[in-house]
Order: structure tokens, then sequence, then C-alpha cells
């Protein structure tokens, strides 16, 4: 149980466009999803706090108008980086939570974007 | 504020003991876990354990806590070279919704 899905895994795009990711909860409902964001051999960092029928919650230096996030049921929240520039290549994970959340948090497999 | 501190690095002979620290500043949280994460891979909850406890233990992982000097470890007996990966101590703070701040993660190796 608890499985978290990425889609997709890898993605290579165009400066200028945008990248939609999806993350989904498979076999639990989640009432909050979380946007992380890691560099290579760092730490994981948090960029915003999805809740199922709210805006997301970013933290601080993170721009909520290039980083879209929509959490439109209790199974999907996408991130969409909007105008995507070489800068904005990294290795993108999402997590899901259940409703009690005292199980911690369930992360996906990660997507890995390239923006050339 | 939260930070959460980890060594880089460990090394260790397969069948032996494996020792990851992890020390934190905030006293507050509410559980505290421990993540393994393979190489291109999303992270993979491997234990957790809740801040009024001391100890757990599950299978080969043992986690101890110790509140008053703010330090976690995870004790990993019999290591296996399929143990080889970074490992990521986390706190979560629920009046927070939950939030994990991670700690910068402890690269292990496993040698035959």
């Amino acid at each position: 149980g608890a499985v978290v899905s990425q889609h997709p895994s890898r993605v290579i795009c165009k400066s200028g466009t945008s990248v939609k990711i999806e993350c989904r909860s498979l076999d639990f409902q989640a009432t909050t999803m979380f946007w992380y964001r890691q560099f290579p051999k760092k730490s994981l960092m948090l960029m915003a706090t999805s809740n199922e029928g709210s805006k997301a919650t970013y933290e601080q230096g993170v721009e909520k108008d290039k980083f879209l996030i929509n959490h439109a049921s209790l199974t999907l929240s996408t991130l969409t980086v909007t105008s995507a520039h070489p800068e904005d290549s990294s290795f993108y994970i999402c997590s899901a939570q259940d409703s009690w959340g005292g199980n911690g948090q369930f992360f996906g497999p990660g997507t890995r974007l390239t923006v050339l | 504020g939260e930070d959460v501190e980890q060594s880089l690095f460990l090394s260790v002979r397969e069948g032996d003991s494996s020792v990851i620290n992890c020390t934190y500043t905030d006293s507050s949280s509410t559980y505290l876990y421990w993540y393994k994460q393979e190489p291109g891979a999303g992270l993979q909850l491997l234990t957790y354990i809740f801040s009024n406890m001391d100890m757990k233990q599950d299978q080969r992982l043992t986690v101890l806590l110790n509140k008053k000097d703010k330090h976690l470890s995870l004790r990993i007996a019999d290591t296996q070279t399929g143990d080889s990966a970074i490992y990521f101590c986390a706190e979560s703070f629920q009046a927070a919704g939950n939030k994990l701040t991670f700690g910068g993660g402890t690269r292990v190796l496993v040698k035959p």
C-alpha cells in the first residue's frame, strides 16, 4: 500500500516551454501533497504544500506564478513549470500524506527535468 | 528555527552493523523519520518514531531517540550491499501541517 506515482519520470524540453508533472496516490486518498526539488547530491527542498480543493502554500523564495500547482482531486496533484529555463533543470519529487498524517509522507519516484 | 544535521558519509563492511546519526535543534517535532533514497529514485520511508518514544525496532532497523540531546540514530543490523544508498532523517511538526524538514543525507557505502 501507500504507492505514489509520478509522470513523466524524465522530460527534456526547450527553454521557454511549459512542462506539467503529475503526482498520483494510487491506493489512498491524499488530502495533502508536497512538491520538492532536489539538486544533485543535496537534500530535498520543499517548494509548496498542496491541499485538495484549495490554493497551494508556497515556501519562501518559490515563485508561485512559475511553479503552478493544482490539486484537483484527492489522488492527483500537478506541478506545471511555466516558461522553463535551464536553471529549472532539477529532480522534482512529490509526496502524499494520508488524512491522518502520522504515517509520514509517501514519496513518488521523482521526475528528472532537463531544460535545454 | 529548524535545523537537521547528518554526517555526509559512512562506509561499512557487509555483515557489520551501520549506525547513522542525526541531530536536530527544534524539540517541538511530532514525528521523526528515516528515509532511504537509491540513485535516481524517490524516497522510501524506512521507519518513524513518535517524539515521546525512546526506541523502535523493526526487523533489522533500530531507531533510538534521545530527546534531551536532540539526537536520533538509525542502526541497520547485518548490513547488506543492497543497503547502499543515501539515508535522510527528517522531522515533522503537526502544528505546521506535518511539513518535513530534512537533514542533508548520509551516503552509506557497503563494501563486500
